[in-house]
């Protein structure tokens, strides 16, 4: 079983929906979750980052953790297809940008 | 603006070929990244350096070297390449700091195919 589990999609979505992406993961360890946005041939960049449990919001991105059921959610609001990307879960026990245990990503297409 | 340059976007190699991947980054950051990243895994650490001349390894490390000579420079090398190291090779370099501040900052990557 991997540490972390992720729906590898795709999940296709028309302009204007709410989207929910998940990841499960089994360390309780883990203490920093962050979202990653990849768009096709680029690499991941940053887009949402919690520090233990709660709710973080940017924009119409928020980020979700609840540490007692192991899940943490993404959900946009408003998509646009500008959205269009691979979006990769990822976690740690020690910070950011330390020792990141990432899901296998969820590709998500936007349709106008 | 944070940069972080993958010599090459698409490579294709033989079988036992010895293969360079090069990374560079322009923002003096101590610690660079090498992953791979393959469909439905996710990124995995291959290895990591933190300072120059400085390396420690990942998760899967086998069949992998790594060199940082210079602070900006870190080269992923493939002794003797094979089928099962056809990926996609991302390089990262991590900002200083605590909490988001510490973020990686990803390269667009290397497609490598061994054929």
């Amino acid at each position: 079983q991997k540490e972390v589990e992720q729906d590898p999609g795709p999940l296709s979505v028309p302009e204007g929906a709410i989207v929910s992406l998940n990841c499960t993961y089994s360390n309780s360890a883990f203490q920093y979750f962050m979202w990653y946005r990849q768009y096709s041939r680029k690499g991941p960049e940053l887009l949402m980052y919690t520090y233990s449990s709660g709710n973080k919001e940017d924009g119409r991105f928020t980020a979700q953790v609840d540490k007692s059921s192991k899940y943490i959610s993404l959900f946009i609001r408003d998509s646009q297809p500008s959205d269009s990307a691979t979006y990769l879960c990822a976690m740690s026990p020690f910070g950011a940008g330390n020792m990141l245990t990432f899901g296998g990503g969820t590709r998500l297409m936007v349709k106008p | 603006d944070v940069k972080v340059t993958q010599s090459s976007r698409y490579l294709v190699k033989r079988t036992g070929e010895k293969v360079f991947l090069e990374c560079v980054q322009d923002m003096d950051h101590e610690n660079m990244f090498w992953y791979r990243q393959d469909p439905g895994l996710g990124l995995r650490l291959i290895y990591f350096s933190y300072d120059v001349k400085m390396k420690e390894k990942g998760d899967i490390p086998e069949g992998y070297s790594v060199s940082r000579e210079k602070k900006e420079r870190f080269s992923l090398i493939l002794e003797s390449a094979s089928t099962n190291q056809t990926s996609m090779y991302l390089c990262a370099s991590r900002a200083p700091g605590t909490g988001p501040n510490e973020k990686l900052f990803f390269g667009s990557g290397t497609q490598l195919s061994v054929l």
